[in-house]
């Protein structure tokens, strides 16, 4: 098992480009999430998915997008990159059924936009 | 609104015992989870708690008071690995996490 991963590691945008982060699991889980880390902060919902072909926001989704066409991956689109979205991003899953849905954690994005 | 609150840096000594607060106000409580995040790695679970009282795992223990919105994580026998920032994570009445900003812990020797 593989778990959770990400791809790419590391990236620096320009501003006003555009990138798709990649976050593939193994598990069968069926909750998927992305979060953004800032330095000092704790970790803030973008976006969620419970299933296939079912997504929602979070607590800051602006300028972010996402699509769920299969249970394993859930990829996390930046339109129109800005300095305020800065951040490590992290990707997450959990199997509906655990003690209130355990969070298992993708090792991470670090962007930069400039 | 929603809220969690930890310290945001911690000093302890090796082989010593620390404990790190965490005090929340959410809507709706489906739990209370404690994670440890190395710097520049991701989080991992360490404990979860859903009802009042002392949860023990090894050298780690978790207390949750459900009436005063209230947990702590106590860390036992202090080693330098344990430097890392602890998260503490409410669960919401829609199973979602609400996550503080987490303690720095740095262990002295």
């Amino acid at each position: 098992n593989a778990g959770v991963t990400q791809t790419p590691k590391f990236r620096i945008l320009k501003i006003g480009q555009s990138m798709t982060l990649q976050c593939t699991q193994d598990m069968n889980h069926n909750y998927m999430y992305w979060y953004r880390q800032d330095p000092g902060m704790g970790l803030k919902l973008i976006y969620y998915s419970v299933g296939a072909g079912i997504t929602d926001k979070g607590e800051v989704p602006n300028g972010y997008n996402v699509s769920r066409s299969t249970t394993e991956d859930f990829p996390l689109r930046l339109e129109l990159a800005a300095p305020s979205q800065t951040s490590v991003y992290f990707c997450a899953s959990s199997y509906k059924g655990e003690p209130a849905y355990e969070q298992y954690f993708g090792p991470g994005t670090r962007l930069t936009v400039t | 609104g929603q809220n969690i609150d930890q310290p945001t840096e911690m000093t302890a000594t090796e082989g010593a015992i620390v404990q790190i607060n965490c005090t929340y106000q959410t809507s709706g409580f489906n739990g209370l989870f404690w994670y440890q995040q190395h710097a520049g790695e991701a989080p991992t679970f360490l404990s979860y708690n859903v009802l009042d009282g002392l949860e023990e795992k090894g050298r780690f223990s978790s207390f949750l008071s459900r009436s005063k919105g209230y947990s702590y994580l106590l860390l036992k026998e202090l080693q330098m690995k344990d430097s890392a920032s602890y998260l503490c994570a409410v669960s919401d009445s829609n199973y979602q996490l609400i996550w503080g900003a987490g303690t720095k812990l740095i262990i002295k020797p």
